[in-house]
């Protein structure tokens, strides 16, 4: 099935340090969900947006609905341990019947 | 959000046999999920199932190989058939959140197949 482009696949960066990761699509979408996998768990939802244009913060977490309904973003903030995790962005279309098309994931390593 | 449980959380099967993971919710749904993470993957969309209805395939996942139960608003069953090694993965159902836009996951039931 169609999956979204996520990059970057992964990263590696040090604690303290700001991330931006980015999701982009060929088609449109009504919603847009970020989603964070930790090892040996399912995905919980971090951040959901609704309309083009957006941007929604949870804590450290920044993400925004691009105005072409074809891109999201996600920006973390000042980075710690915890934010170790697969991260997944997931796009739906509203005549879909709640069906998500997933991202390929950005895999987030932070070093002390 | 609601809360979701799965059995069982991982088991590991011999080929050609057949296993059943089982979804429980706590709270009524409309709409449950089923998903397959293989491994290193994201996820993929097998089927959605809706109570009192068939469940609807996504292209490549037919009702022979993965049945599904949906007996009530707060259950669902999926059965991989048939196991080969290729079915090694993990295994995740989601219900809609109460907006209906936003999905919830269960923990996942790892399996590996030998």
């Amino acid at each position: 099935g169609q999956q979204l482009n996520q990059s970057p696949q992964s990263m590696f960066i040090q604690e303290g340090e700001d991330v931006s990761m980015n999701c982009t699509s060929s088609s449109i979408f009504n919603t847009w969900l970020w989603y964070k996998q930790d090892p040996g768990e399912g995905p919980v939802l971090l951040i959901a947006l609704y309309k083009a244009g957006e941007l929604t913060s949870n804590g450290r977490l920044t993400a925004q609905f691009g105005i072409t309904r074809k891109d999201s973003f996600l920006n973390i903030s000042a980075s710690i341990p915890s934010d170790v995790g697969i991260y997944f962005c997931a796009g739906q279309y509203t005549g879909t019947a709640s069906k998500l098309t997933f991202g390929t994931g950005t895999r987030l390593q932070v070093t002390l | 959000s609601a809360v979701i449980s799965q059995k069982p959380s991982r088991d590991i099967c011999q080929r050609g046999t057949s296993l059943t993971i089982q979804c429980q919710v706590d709270s009524q749904v409309t709409m449950m999920f089923w998903y397959r993470q293989q491994p290193g993957q994201s996820l993929t969309l097998i089927a959605t199932a809706n109570q009192g209805s068939e469940a609807t395939y996504e292209s490549g996942f037919v009702i022979d190989k993965f049945p599904i139960s949906r007996p009530n608003l707060t259950f669902s069953t999926l059965t991989v058939s048939n196991m080969s090694p290729e079915d090694s993965s993990i295994y995740l159902c989601s219900v809609d959140g109460p907006r209906g836009e936003t999905q919830y996951f269960g923990p996942g039931t790892r399996l590996l197949v030998l």
